[in-house]
């Protein structure tokens, strides 16, 4: 079992939907990461957060360290928010690396 | 002005072949990474560096070697290339190591495809 989930692993929306994509880890954490890959294959940074909520234009991320579980959250999609989406979690003690989750493929259709 | 730069962006090369990718940061970060992206577009890391001392490394063959001539510099030197070394190699960079309780936002570089043949 990967020590990171992501769900859904692909994820097709018509344009204007708000969307929704989860990640479950199975450690304890200092802060989480979401990262997003265009499709040109570029990775970028969105959030990372290890509390409550960060909004970021139209981009909302929440966890809930208790439940080790966090959301990522799109409104009025636009098909130019279509990529992948990553969440990743530090892992090990001392010097820590980040785990990835697999990654949801988000396709928004005009 | 490019944060995190690697080149080249493609590499093509035979099987049994040496090559080298090169990662540079001008962000004044101190730890720098590099992560391999399998065909299944699953990330993990192979190496980390802070002011160019290695300090993660994971189980990855010894035929990879990172080098760190100053904090700016990240560079991977592959020796004897295999098949199942194709793949996407992304360098990145933070301000400072991961370490228990620090958020280090990671800056990734644009991605170096490698087909080996």
């Amino acid at each position: 079992k990967n020590e990171v989930e992501q769900s859904p692993q692909n994820l097709t929306a018509q344009e204007g939907e708000f969307i929704t994509i989860n990640c479950s880890y199975s450690v304890g954490i200092s802060a989480l990461h979401w990262l997003q890959q265009h499709p040109g294959g570029g990775i970028v940074s969105l959030f990372m957060l290890s509390s409550g909520k960060k909004k970021h234009g139209k981009l909302i991320a929440t966890i809930n360290i208790q439940e080790k579980h966090s959301s990522l959250h799109i409104t009025a999609s636009h098909p130019r928010d279509s990529a992948v989406y990553i969440c990743a979690v530090p892992t090990n003690f001392g010097n820590e690396k980040l785990t990835f989750g697999t990654g949801t493929r988000l396709t928004i259709i005009p | 002005d490019t944060a995190v730069s690697q080149t080249p962006k493609y590499l093509v090369t035979q099987m049994g072949n040496d090559k080298s990718i090169k990662c540079e940061q001008n962000l004044g970060h101190d730890t720098m990474y590099w992560y391999k992206q399998d065909s299944k577009k699953f990330l993990k890391i192979m190496f980390s560096y802070n002011n160019k001392e290695l300090i993660i490394n994971e189980t990855v063959p010894n035929r990879f070697s990172p080098k760190s001539p100053d904090k700016a510099h990240l560079n991977l030197h592959i020796n004897s290339l295999e098949l199942g070394d194709s793949a996407v190699y992304f360098c990145a960079s933070s301000q400072h190591p991961m370490t228990s309780g620090s958020r280090n936002e990671q800056f990734f570089g644009p991605g170096t495809r490698l087909t080996v043949l």
